[in-house]
């Protein structure tokens, strides 16, 4: 069965530092994907980045990077000079071989001038 | 290029009343569609998913129900409603399983 887990509800960062993410799954299946996705207060769900689980390094787009430990079963999410419209809700998601995309419980951004 | 539409955006709906969310994706052919319930302030939950017409995969026992009439329509749908069936329901489609493209969302309420 496949799991993602997303262990902090919320964080306050400081406008300009850097801000990782943290999110572990589980998953028996060879071949996955991981994901992450932005939902600021209107809902839509907006991605961000994606990591396979064969890719050899770590994905980034802009300043968004995954840190991706397979061994450990991790894909944080690290956001490098966060600004104030980063503040949203974060959602790891994985997609297993059957196509089965799950997410987690998410974590609540804010950034602080 | 690829657009999904999901409607309507907003409804309010009395307990026990029927229920119908549809969704259409347009510009790609044999997606695979989701259907995800948010409650307020919470993650999402996979309520169905389907990899073709027809095929649909149910992920939590309930009083809800999806198909798949056609290849780029994924309709989302209830008997009676309950008032645990409230919240933010949202339609996506990818391909090959891969980033998945959301619909705007539905915000539903059960009074």
């Amino acid at each position: 069965a496949q799991k993602i887990t997303q262990t902090q509800p919320g964080m306050f960062v400081q406008e300009k530092e850097a801000v990782t993410l943290d999110c572990t799954y589980d998953t028996s299946d060879p071949s996955y994907g991981l994901f992450w996705y932005k939902q600021p207060s209107s809902g839509e769900m907006i991605f961000l980045i994606y990591q396979g689980s064969y890719d050899q390094q770590n994905a980034t787009e802009g300043r968004y990077s995954l840190n991706f430990q397979k061994a450990r079963k991790s894909a944080n999410l690290v956001i490098s000079a966060s600004q104030l419209g980063d503040s949203a809700m974060y959602f790891c998601a994985m997609r297993g071989e059957d196509d089965k995309i799950i997410f987690g419980k998410g974590t609540r951004l804010h950034i602080l001038p | 290029s690829q657009t999904i539409h999901q409607w309507p955006a907003t409804l309010v709906q009395p307990v026990g009343s029927p229920l119908s969310l549809e969704c259409t994706v347009e510009g790609t052919s044999n997606p695979n569609l989701y259907w995800y319930r948010q409650a307020a302030g919470r993650g999402l939950q996979l309520l169905f998913y389907s990899v073709g017409i027809g095929q649909i995969s149910s992920e939590v026992p309930q009083n809800l129900s999806a198909s798949r009439p056609q290849d780029r329509q994924f309709i989302l749908s209830s008997k009676k409603l309950l008032l645990s069936d409230s919240g933010f329901y949202l339609c996506a489609w990818s391909v090959g399983g891969n980033i998945q493209y959301f619909g705007a969302g539905t915000r539903l309420s059960v009074l």
